[in-house]
């Protein structure tokens, strides 16, 4: 199975400040159809997780742009230009390209 | 609005069965693969398998394929997730989603399961 490791588990945080989320996997994540399928979601406490970006760097539809996705291979970041409180939560990175399917540990994003 | 509204959790023996069921609306249920997932205690996350929009292929995650089924009806728009010989491992919320091209694009509100005598 694809392990992923997620950095920091913690991440303590101002508002404004910018902040990033490394995510690294175990074994390459480019598909053999030349997508790299890295996805990144946020679980608010006591809310479902959502999905924020997939394939590496797409935003979903709704998402601020103050989120952006990076990295190939096996190292992607999430880095959030300027947190806002509706940002706090826990942060999953997540892979589509190897079965089964895999989660990272999480990050979770509080206030300082 | 796509919705995906889980039911049949709660208190259960170890050893013993239980089915959760998910209904969706808001989308044509047929044309879309669907997915469990369930999160621990602890926040873990674990991809339990998914099931092709005509019910006709499933894949499972190697740890549980072998206790867990999902199957659907695609005439009640109904995905069902069957569990066996529950262990107190298998304590934890479980989603439905919704398989998009890359990702999962829905989660339902989750459904908690709790293994113990």
């Amino acid at each position: 199975d694809v392990v992923l490791t997620q950095t920091p588990p913690t991440l303590l945080a101002t508002i404004g400040q910018s902040v990033s989320i490394s995510c690294r996997s175990s074994q390459s994540l480019l598909h053999s159809n030349g997508n790299t399928y890295l996805n990144w979601l946020l679980q608010r406490t006591g809310q479902s997780p959502q999905p924020l970006i997939y394939l590496v760097s797409k935003l979903e539809s709704g998402v601020p742009n103050r989120f952006s996705g990076s990295g190939s291979g096996t190292d992607f970041t999430l880095k959030i230009s300027g947190v806002e409180a509706e940002d706090l939560g826990v942060y999953y990175c997540m892979q589509f390209t190897h079965y089964p399917w895999t989660f990272g540990g999480g990050t979770k994003l509080e206030l300082k | 609005e796509v919705q995906l509204v889980e039911s049949g959790g709660g208190l259960v023996q170890p050893g013993a069965s239980l089915k959760l069921s998910c209904v969706a609306s808001g989308f044509t249920f047929s044309d879309y693969w669907m997915s469990w997932v369930r999160q621990t205690p602890g926040k873990t996350m674990e991809w339990i398998g998914d099931i092709k929009y005509d019910g006709s292929y499933t894949n499972y995650a190697p740890s549980l394929k072998n206790r867990f089924t999902i199957s659907r009806d695609n005439a009640k728009s109904t995905l069902y997730l069957q569990m066996s010989n529950v262990r107190s491992e298998d304590t934890a919320t479980y989603y439905c989603t919704r398989v998009g091209p890359s990702y999962f694009d829905y989660w339902g509100q989750g459904v908690m399961v709790t293994v113990s005598s």
